[in-house]
Parts: structure tokens; C-alpha cells; sequence
């Protein structure tokens, strides 16, 4: 099974800072069709998760230009960029390429 | 606008079974792959199944195979999951997803307990 090592594993940040999470695989996440399925999700306090970024760097519709996504092979970077109150909650990095679809372990981002 | 709604939980002893359903809308269902995915209490989360469009190839980890099996009914919309030979550490909140991660439902709660 690929393991999908995420860091750090919680962050305290202040309204406006910017952050980055990192995501690393244990194999390559390019498949067979060149795309590399590597996802982004966010879960809020008490609701279910919610994805971000889908295929490294590809924005939901209705997700905020202050997230990027960036990488490749086996090494991901979430950014965010001036810090929400909204924003604060776990994030998960998730591949799609290989079976089993495995997640990281999350990264709890608290307010400062 | 999307909606997958979960139902079916609640408290089973263990060796029990139990059916999961998520009704689907807002989108054409027979379009997508389906999932669904879980997490345990205060924990992470961890793929459970996988289906095709069609429902004609389905997919699991190891840790449900044999034991779980995924289904789905295009003319209902719905997107199903047969829990067989439950354990305690199935306990958790199962979500249905559009894709693996497209669209998440509320979830659902199974609780595996004597």
C-alpha cells in the first residue's frame, strides 16, 4: 500500500499568516495516464470533509485562489495564503493512483 | 446542487451485518465511480470500497474484503454498502462519496458493540 506521509501534524497559525502542509508518498502517484491523482480535502469542525484540490493542483469550484496546490511524483505542498477563520480545521492528502486509496494522517490547523 | 444522503446506521453486535444506503442527486448518477469512506471515532480517514459507473468492477482494502461488499441501483440513484461479519473496529462514521473524494455525504454512524 503507498503511505501518504503528512506534515506537520498540527500547526497554530494567526489570521492572515501563510502556511504550507506537506504531503509525501511512498511511490510515485503519476498513473498509467500520466495524471497524478493526488487530492486535498478540508474537514471543519463537525462537518463531513470537503475537497479542495484535486489532480496536485486543480482548485475546486467555490475554493478560494488563497489555496494552491503544488508537486509532483511523491512530494505535495498545500499553501495557504492569508489564513481564514474559516479556515481552520484538518487536512487530508489523499491518493487516487493506486489501490488501496490511502490518506495522510491529517494536519490540524488551530488558531493562534 | 449535489446531495448524497447516508442512512442505515446504528448500534450492531458484533458478527451482525448491516446495509448502508446513499441516495444520490443533483448530478447523473450512472456517470460516476462511487465510495465510500470511513472514520472512527476522533481518528483519521480510511477508504472502505469503490464501485464503477456501471457497478460492473468493485474495489476494497484489505482490511473489509471478504467482508464488505459495495453495490449500487442506477435507476434508484443509490449507492450501497452490506457490512457482514462486523467487528468493534468497524465502529466509526461512514461517508458516501462522489468519485473517492468528489462530494461527501453527512455521514452515518455504525457502532459495533455487545
Amino acid at each position: 500500500d503507498v503511505v501518504m506521509t503528512q506534515t506537520p501534524p498540527s500547526l497554530s497559525v494567526a489570521i492572515g499568516q501563510s502556511v504550507s502542509i506537506s504531503c509525501k508518498s511512498s511511490q510515485s502517484l503519476v498513473a498509467s495516464d500520466k495524471n497524478t491523482y493526488l487530492n486535498w480535502l478540508l474537514q471543519s469542525p463537525g462537518r463531513s470533509p470537503k475537497r479542495l484540490i484535486y489532480q496536485v493542483s486543480k482548485l475546486d469550484s467555490g475554493v478560494p485562489d488563497r489555496f494552491s496546490g503544488s508537486g509532483s511524483e511523491k512530494d505535495f505542498t498545500l499553501k495557504i495564503s492569508r489564513v481564514e477563520a474559516e479556515d481552520l480545521g484538518v487536512y487530508y492528502c489523499l491518493q487516487g493512483t493506486h489501490l488501496p486509496y490511502t490518506f495522510g494522517a491529517g494536519t490540524k490547523l488551530e488558531l493562534k | 446542487e449535489v446531495q448524497l444522503v447516508e442512512t442505515g446506521g446504528g448500534l450492531v453486535q458484533p458478527g451482525r451485518s448491516l446495509k448502508l444506503s446513499c441516495v444520490a442527486s443533483g448530478f447523473t448518477f450512472n456517470n460516476y465511480w462511487m465510495s465510500w469512506t470511513r472514520q472512527a471515532p476522533g481518528k483519521g480517514l480510511e477508504w472502505v470500497a469503490s464501485i464503477t459507473n456501471s457497478g460492473g468492477s468493485t474495489y476494497y482494502p484489505d482490511s473489509v474484503k471478504g467482508r464488505f461488499t459495495i453495490s449500487r441501483d442506477n435507476a434508484q440513484n443509490t449507492l450501497y454498502l452490506q457490512m457482514n461479519s462486523l467487528r468493534s473496529e468497524d465502529t466509526a462514521t461512514y461517508y458516501c462519496t462522489r468519485g473517492n473524494s468528489g462530494y461527501w455525504g453527512q455521514g452515518v454512524m455504525v457502532r459495533v458493540s455487545s
